[in-house]
C-alpha cells in the first residue's frame, strides 16, 4: 500500500524558509503515470494548491506563490521536497503531500498526513 | 485562474437526506472536475474524478454531474459518516484550483 510519509520543522521564523520532505514507500517516485506535489490549507479554511513534480524533475507551480517556491525530486531516495522562502504568517498552514495521476485521472488520490507549519518569531 | 465557487458555504441535513452540492467554474473546464471529502484533522479522500466517475471503494450514494462551468455532487441519503466538508477542484489546465467548500452538518 503507497504511503507518503512528511518530514520537516512545525515552526519557522518569518521572513525564512520553511522546507519539508515527503518520502514515499509502497511505490516508486519514478513512476511514468504520476505526479507528486503538495497542497496547504490555512487553519479553518481551503485548500491550495501549491505544485506538482514528475520524477523527470518537470515541474508546475501556483502562479500566486511561483517567486517562492521550489519543489524537487530525490529518485534515489525516493522522495520530493518543497521549499518556500520568505514566509509570512500568511503561510502558516497544514501542508500535504499528495500523489497524483496523470492525463483525465490528474487527481490527488494519495496523502501524506499533513504538517502544521506556524510562521512566528 | 480558474475560479471555483461552491454553494452553498454550509449545508445542515438529517440522516437519510438527498444532498446536492453545487460547484461553478469561472470559464469552461470540459469534464475536468474531482470532489474530495475531508474530515477534522484529516487529509483529503477522493471520491469523484472525472465530473462522474466513482473513485474505487467510494459507496454507491455519492455521485457526480456536469459539465462545461456547471456542477454538482449529490449524497442520495446521507449517512453518519458523510458529515464532513467537500471540496471541488478543477484539473482543466496546469494551474489547479479548489472550491472554497461545504461543509455539511448535522441537522
Amino acid at each position: 500500500q503507497l504511503q507518503l510519509q512528511q518530514s520537516g520543522p512545525g515552526l519557522v521564523k518569518p521572513s525564512e524558509t520553511l522546507s519539508l520532505t515527503c518520502t514515499v514507500s509502497g511505490g516508486s517516485i519514478s513512476s511514468t503515470s504520476h505526479y507528486w506535489g503538495w497542497i496547504r490549507q490555512p487553519p479553518g479554511k481551503g485548500l491550495e494548491w501549491i505544485g506538482s513534480i514528475y520524477y523527470s524533475g518537470i515541474t508546475y507551480y501556483n502562479p500566486s506563490l511561483k517567486s517562492r517556491v521550489t519543489i524537487s525530486v530525490d529518485t534515489s531516495k525516493n522522495q520530493f521536497s518543497l521549499s518556500l522562502s520568505s514566509v509570512t504568517a500568511a503561510d502558516t498552514a497544514v501542508y500535504f503531500c499528495a500523489r497524483q495521476g496523470s492525463g483525465w485521472y490528474r487527481v490527488w488520490g494519495y496523502w501524506g498526513q499533513g504538517t502544521l507549519v506556524t510562521v512566528s518569531s | 485562474d480558474i475560479q471555483m465557487t461552491q454553494s452553498p458555504s454550509t449545508l445542515s441535513a438529517s440522516v437519510g437526506d438527498r444532498v446536492t452540492i453545487t460547484c461553478r467554474a469561472s470559464q469552461s473546464i470540459s469534464n475536468w472536475l474531482a470532489w474530495y471529502q475531508q474530515k477534522p484533522g484529516k487529509a483529503p479522500k477522493l471520491l469523484i474524478y472525472k465530473a462522474s466517475n466513482l473513485e474505487s471503494g467510494v459507496p454507491s450514494r455519492f455521485s457526480g454531474s456536469g459539465s462545461g462551468t456547471e456542477f454538482t455532487l449529490t449524497i442520495s441519503s446521507l449517512q453518519p459518516d458523510d458529515f464532513a466538508t467537500y471540496y471541488c477542484q478543477q484539473y482543466n489546465s496546469y494551474s489547479e484550483t479548489f472550491g472554497q467548500g461545504t461543509k455539511v452538518e448535522i441537522k
